[in-house]
């Protein structure tokens, strides 16, 4: 299974808003939801946004999430310094119909963001 | 504490062996369908393999397949991922992450544990 495609990198000054972009296909985006981590190196990933556009509880109404298609958006507002991060997208892969006990999962591969 | 705490990783030769444990805490760890997913240095994210709640229906990626087990002790409330025949692209942080029964996300991860495999 292809890993989502991502943008390596976004930046941005503090106060301004990026868009992280995750494209896949009929087979993973397309036919399932879409989930946003947060990564520091040496941390565990840190949910962020699940089912496409719900946030993860403590997660600032700052993060959105969005589908469409087989593409998905992550979009921060207001970046500060503690924003720098990599972030994934992630989803299931397979039939819908199979539930999250069918396919496997995959992972875009990474986006890092800086505040400028 | 709901935390999850991955150990076992070591250096190791080329076709060798390790045993990964993912000791979790502070949740019902039966509820939980678990994954292990890693990741190159420098890379981003890769499913591995997931078991689900009591351990009857398990997935890997076909890069691991028929070299890694995964397994879970509902008892002790940890999981284990049994890898053999390693190889160098097997090098990577492995993170164990917990999905509730029915959701489609990883709602907790733990912070990894770094297998390197190199003569």
């Amino acid at each position: 299974q292809s890993v989502l495609t991502q943008p390596p990198s976004v930046s941005a000054a503090p106060g301004q808003k990026v868009i992280i972009s995750c494209s896949g296909s009929t087979s993973d985006i397309g036919n399932h939801y879409v989930s946003w981590y947060q990564h520091l190196p040496g941390t565990a990933p840190k949910l962020l946004i699940y089912d496409n556009n719900k946030r993860a509880s403590g997660i600032p109404d700052r993060f959105s999430g969005s589908k469409s298609g087989t593409s998905a958006t992550l979009g921060i507002t207001g970046l500060q310094t503690g924003d720098e991060a990599e972030y994934y997208c992630g989803t299931w892969w397979g039939t819908w119909d199979s539930g999250p006990s069918g396919g496997g999962v995959v992972f875009g591969g990474g986006t890092k963001v800086t505040v400028l | 504490e709901v935390q999850l705490v991955e150990s076992g990783g070591d250096l190791v030769q080329p076709g060798g062996s390790l045993r990964l444990s993912c000791a979790t805490s502070g949740f019902t760890f039966s509820n939980y369908w678990m994954h292990w997913v890693r990741q190159v240095p420098g890379k981003g994210l890769v499913w591995v393999s997931r078991i689900n709640s009591d351990g009857s229906t398990i997935t890997y990626a076909d890069s691991v397949k028929g070299r890694f087990t995964i397994s879970r002790d509902n008892a002790k409330n940890t999981l284990y991922l049994q890898m053999n025949s390693l190889r160098a692209d097997d090098t990577a942080v492995y993170y164990c992450a917990r999905v509730l029964t029915g959701a489609w996300f990883f709602d907790l991860w733990g912070r990894g544990t770094l297998v390197t495999v190199s003569s």
